[in-house]
């Protein structure tokens, strides 16, 4: 089975602006959860989608959102986007969301 | 919410040693704990990971530890190789979000 895909990898950004970045889960896994991993913070949970409903949230502001499609592809966004949202922004996809996951790539985020 | 702390930060063993990282977590509730590599450049991939019923896992050269009176985890790597430098991370789960540490680079040296 091809692994979790995610794009852009790499994506530079201004103050300001705002930023999509899409995920594609292992077929067949119906579970999407991102995390934002930071040298400071270390890895952090954003929100987990399951059969398109957001079912956790974790402690992040709400310029930060996501969505989740019929075909468990899912995308995050970031609105108004600040220095401090540089980061590597990681997907991970489970069968139920409960226990295994597996990660993607990752996209760097450099804001400017 | 989960706090999960993580020790040592950084490990430097000689090729063939072993290596042993060490993770304590405050939420009685949580009952999934994985622990993954990272590589640089590179997204988290799963090593081993343990469940609440179970005591210790092994796979290979790899084998993890769970004292839930303790609310403690362990990692161990024995005949460990260069290639097993990398970053590693527990994590401990009552749900869906992983609660993560800080991470240990672990280098191994020839």
């Amino acid at each position: 089975k091809a692994g979790v895909t995610q794009t852009p990898r790499y994506l530079i950004k201004t103050r300001g602006q705002q930023v999509t970045l899409s995920c594609s889960p292992i077929s067949g896994h119906r579970s999407v959860s991102w995390y934002q991993q930071t040298p400071g913070q270390g890895l952090q949970f954003l929100f987990e989608y399951f059969s398109e409903t957001q079912r956790n949230k974790g402690n992040f502001p709400g310029r930060f959102s996501g969505r989740q499609f019929s075909n468990s592809r899912s995308e995050m966004n970031v609105s108004t986007l600040e220095l401090g949202d540089s980061a590597l922004y990681l997907c991970a996809s489970s069968n139920r969301g409960e226990g295994t996951q597996y990660f993607g790539p990752g996209t760097r985020l450099t804001v400017l | 919410g989960e706090n999960v702390e993580q020790h040592p930060s950084t490990l430097s063993v000689q090729e063939g040693d072993s290596a042993v990282i060490k993770c304590t977590y405050s939420d009685s509730a949580s009952n999934y704990f994985p622990w993954y590599k990272q590589e640089l450049g590179k997204g988290p991939q799963l090593i081993i990971d343990i469940r609440s019923n179970v005591g210790e896992k092994k796979d290979q050269r790899i084998a993890v530890t769970l004292n839930k009176t303790a609310k403690h985890f362990s990692l161990h790597i024995t005949e460990t190789q260069p290639e097993d430098s990398a970053v590693y991370f527990c994590a401990a789960s009552s749900g869906y979000a992983l609660n993560f540490g800080k991470g240990t680079s672990l280098l191994v040296t020839p």
